[in-house]
């Protein structure tokens, strides 16, 4: 089975804290993505990368940065923790088959909470 | 915008009755179109998707129709079981610069009675 884990399931930061959300799948995939889900906004795509050190914004990258050093591992970086960055943080992953990728790999979650 | 969304946010249904899910989309352009469902406490998960090219496709238990006339996408469970007590989404592929990208909708929660 695949397998995407991100590091924590809950953290409290302070605002203005420099925050590291780290995920790692075991399925050598391509494709790595981080989104965040709010209520009633459903999933948004913050970042992702689609090969070791490149990345690609998505629709709210604002605020974020991300890492992407080994093929397994995707990091995302919040600069400067905001209360409005008080959120459920997912990372998934996905192959790159040639053809549209539809099945996606999520990990559990992690809850950012930011005082 | 472009946007993926859901008409109803929370379904109830008892359990053995057959459920339908819906969602509206605005992108014509999309290639496929998927249900994810997230189950509390994890991450979303794959059901079913539908090339755009398509207006039906079973799984196991779980029926998706597309309608590109009125760009509406319904899921259908039928048999439904506590266990489909989750929320689920609607998604789609979108090119981004060349590179497809998977875009959520805001979900719809189910609750199945037993």
């Amino acid at each position: 089975d695949v397998k995407v884990t991100q590091s924590s399931r809950y953290l409290v930061k302070r605002t203005g804290e420099k925050v590291f959300l780290e995920c790692v799948q075991d399925m050598d995939h391509e494709n790595m993505f981080w989104y965040r889900q709010d209520p009633g906004l459903g999933l948004r795509l913050i970042y992702f990368s689609y090969d070791v050190k490149m990345k690609e914004k998505g629709d709210i990258p604002e605020g974020y940065s991300v890492s992407r050093e080994k093929k397994e591992r995707f990091s995302l970086i919040l600069e400067s923790a905001s209360t409005n960055q008080t959120s459920m943080y997912l990372c998934a992953s996905s192959l790159i088959t040639g053809q549209p990728n539809t099945e996606a790999f999520f990990g559990q979650g992690t809850r950012l909470t930011v005082v | 915008g472009e946007s993926v969304g859901l008409h109803l946010p929370t379904l109830s249904v008892q359990e053995g009755d057959n459920s339908i899910i819906n969602c509206a989309y605005s992108n014509s352009a999309s290639d496929y179109f998927i249900w994810y469902k997230q189950e509390s406490g994890k991450g979303p998960q794959f059901i079913i998707d539908i090339r755009s090219n398509m207006d039906k496709r079973q799984g196991q238990r779980v029926t998706v129709l597309l309608n590109k006339t009125v760009k509406h996408l319904s899921l259908q469970i039928a048999a439904t079981q506590p266990g489909d007590s989750a929320v689920y989404f609607c998604a789609e592929t979108r090119m981004n610069t060349g590179f497809q990208k998977l875009v959520f909708g805001t979900g719809t929660r189910l609750l199945v009675s037993p």
